[in-house]
C-alpha cells in the first residue's frame, strides 16, 4: 500500500521568498511517479510537476522544483520567488509507474498563504 | 489546458432527489475518473473506467453510480441525494505523459450540497 503525508496544514510566506512545502511517502513498489498538484479556491486540480523513482536529476519546471530524496522517501515541493496567485492548496501524490491515475495516492494537503 | 468539463459547477438539491453529475472531455483518453474531496481534504478515488462500457468503482465505498456510454462523457449520478453524499466531485482523464508517466487532467469540479 501506498502512503503520502504532508505534514504542514497551512503555511505563510512573504511574497518572493522562496517556501517547501514537504511530502514523505511510504511504498512498497520498486517503480513509482510523484506528482504535485495545485489547487486553488476554483476548486480544479492543476499538475505542476512529476519526478519518477528512477530519475537521477531533480525535476524543475519553471519556478517549480521538486527536492527528491529517495533514502529519506521525501518529495517536497519548493517555489522560488513567490507570489501572490501561489496562494491555493497544494497537493503531493504518488502512484507505481505505468499505472493510471485509478493507482493515484493524494497527501492531505498544505494550504499556502503568500502575503504581500 | 486541460479540455475537461463539468456540470453544474454548484448545486444545492433537497434529500431524495436524484441528481447527475455532468463530465466531458474532448481529448480522447480512454479512462476517466471520478474522485470525492471533502474541504480541506484529500482527494478518495470513487469510480474509474478504462473505455467505453468499461467501469469500476475506486477505493472509496460511494452510492453513486457512473456509466461511459461514450468516450468523451462520463456521468455520474446519485438515484437519492443524502447530506452525507455533501462534498466536491472532481472528474479527470489521463494519458501517459513524454516519461511514461500518468498525466491525470481534471475538471473544475461540482461542489454538491444537499439540504
Amino acid at each position: 500500500a501506498q502512503k503520502i503525508t504532508q505534514t504542514q496544514p497551512g503555511m505563510f510566506v512573504q511574497e518572493k521568498e522562496a517556501v517547501t512545502l514537504d511530502c514523505t511517502y511510504d511504498t512498497s513498489d520498486q517503480s513509482y511517479g510523484l506528482f504535485w498538484y495545485k489547487q486553488p479556491s476554483s476548486g480544479e486540480m492543476i499538475f505542476l510537476i512529476y519526478q519518477g523513482s528512477y530519475d537521477e536529476q531533480n525535476a524543475t519546471e519553471g519556478r517549480y522544483s521538486l527536492n527528491f530524496q529517495k533514502a529519506r522517501k521525501s518529495a517536497n515541493l519548493v517555489i522560488s520567488a513567490s507570489q501572490l496567485g501561489d496562494s491555493a492548496m497544494y497537493f503531493c501524490a504518488m502512484s507505481p509507474q505505468y499505472q493510471g491515475a485509478q493507482k493515484l495516492v493524494f497527501g492531505q494537503g498544505t494550504r499556502l498563504t503568500i502575503n504581500p | 489546458e486541460a479540455d475537461i468539463y463539468q456540470t453544474p459547477r454548484y448545486l444545492v438539491i433537497g434529500t431524495g432527489k436524484k441528481i447527475t453529475l455532468e463530465c466531458s472531455q474532448t481529448m480522447g483518453h480512454d479512462k476517466m475518473y471520478w474522485y470525492q474531496q471533502d474541504p480541506g481534504m484529500e482527494l478518495h478515488l470513487i469510480h474509474y473506467s478504462y473505455g467505453v462500457n468499461s467501469t469500476e468503482k475506486g477505493d472509496l465505498s460511494s452510492e453513486s453510480t457512473v456509466s461511459r456510454i461514450r468516450t468523451e462523457h462520463f456521468p455520474l449520478t446519485l438515484e437519492s441525494a443524502r447530506p452525507s453524499h455533501t462534498s466536491q466531485y472532481l472528474c479527470a482523464s489521463s494519458e501517459y505523459g513524454p516519461q511514461g508517466h500518468t498525466e491525470a487532467f481534471f475538471g473544475q469540479g461540482t461542489r454538491l450540497t444537499v439540504v
